[in-house]
């Protein structure tokens, strides 16, 4: 069964390094997504892109971090310099991007657990 | 405000006893519904959704959840729990659109005792 992976499972930083959270979505799909979960916390909504494109984004996407899709199969999340509070597991997701009368399925990884010390 | 509330932050419950896991949502469109479970060290995988149609749906591993629109809830029910389901349980509200946000509840934490 097709599933996302990402990569690496674990990261550590220094505050105020760039860090580089990598997803391959499922091979169909058109639409990716980031999630993020602060230990002890809700899963929060980070960004969704489609057609090369910021579909949608939280409060939370601000210019500290970005997207990108530099090839046919990886989805990245760049986050330019750390801080403490962006230790989370980071989430990523893929749907199809079905219309009419169907919904549109959100598939998860399994997680980057992002350390920053 | 758009919001998921699962009211029990953890419950434990007797290998082949029934479950009941609570969920209140607030959402300003047509709310499309979603149960998604994490063991440890795994992603989120999801057990079942609901859009439209039969208010009780049927997801994978034996669990469902009915949808009832006056009391906005959501509860996910399993008759016989098993060792293996012992997971963290998460809620979620979402729109028809692609790419629209998942809305998540803070999950609940099933143990299963033997």
């Amino acid at each position: 069964e097709p599933e996302v992976t990402q990569t690496p499972s674990h990261q550590v930083t220094q505050m105020g390094q760039e860090v580089i959270l990598r997803c391959v979505p499922i091979s169909n799909h058109l639409y990716f997504y980031w999630y993020r979960q602060i230990l002890g916390q809700k899963v929060e909504f980070l960004v969704s892109f489609y057609n090369n494109e910021i579909s949608e984004k939280s409060e939370i996407f601000d210019d500290q971090f970005s997207v990108e899709r530099p090839d046919g199969s990886n989805f990245t999340l760049k986050i330019r310099s750390t801080k403490l509070e962006d230790s989370a597991m980071y989430f990523c997701a893929s749907s199809e991007g079905v219309s009419g009368g169907t919904t549109d399925t959100q598939y998860f990884g399994p997680g980057t657990r992002l350390t920053v010390l | 405000a758009q919001s998921v509330t699962q009211p029990d932050i953890h419950i434990t419950v007797s290998e082949g006893a029934s479950l009941e896991l609570r969920c209140n949502y607030s959402y300003g469109a047509t709310p499309y519904l979603f149960w998604y479970v994490q063991s440890p060290g795994q992603g989120l995988q999801l057990l079942l959704k609901y859009f439209s149609g039969d208010t009780l749906v049927q997801g994978i591993k034996g669990f469902e959840a009915e949808f009832k629109r006056s009391q906005s809830s959501f509860n996910l029910r399993k008759p016989s729990v098993h060792w293996s389901d012992a997971a963290e349980y998460f809620c979620a509200v979402g729109g028809r659109q692609a790419g629209t946000a998942l809305i998540f509840g803070k999950g609940t934490t099933l143990s299963v005792s033997s």
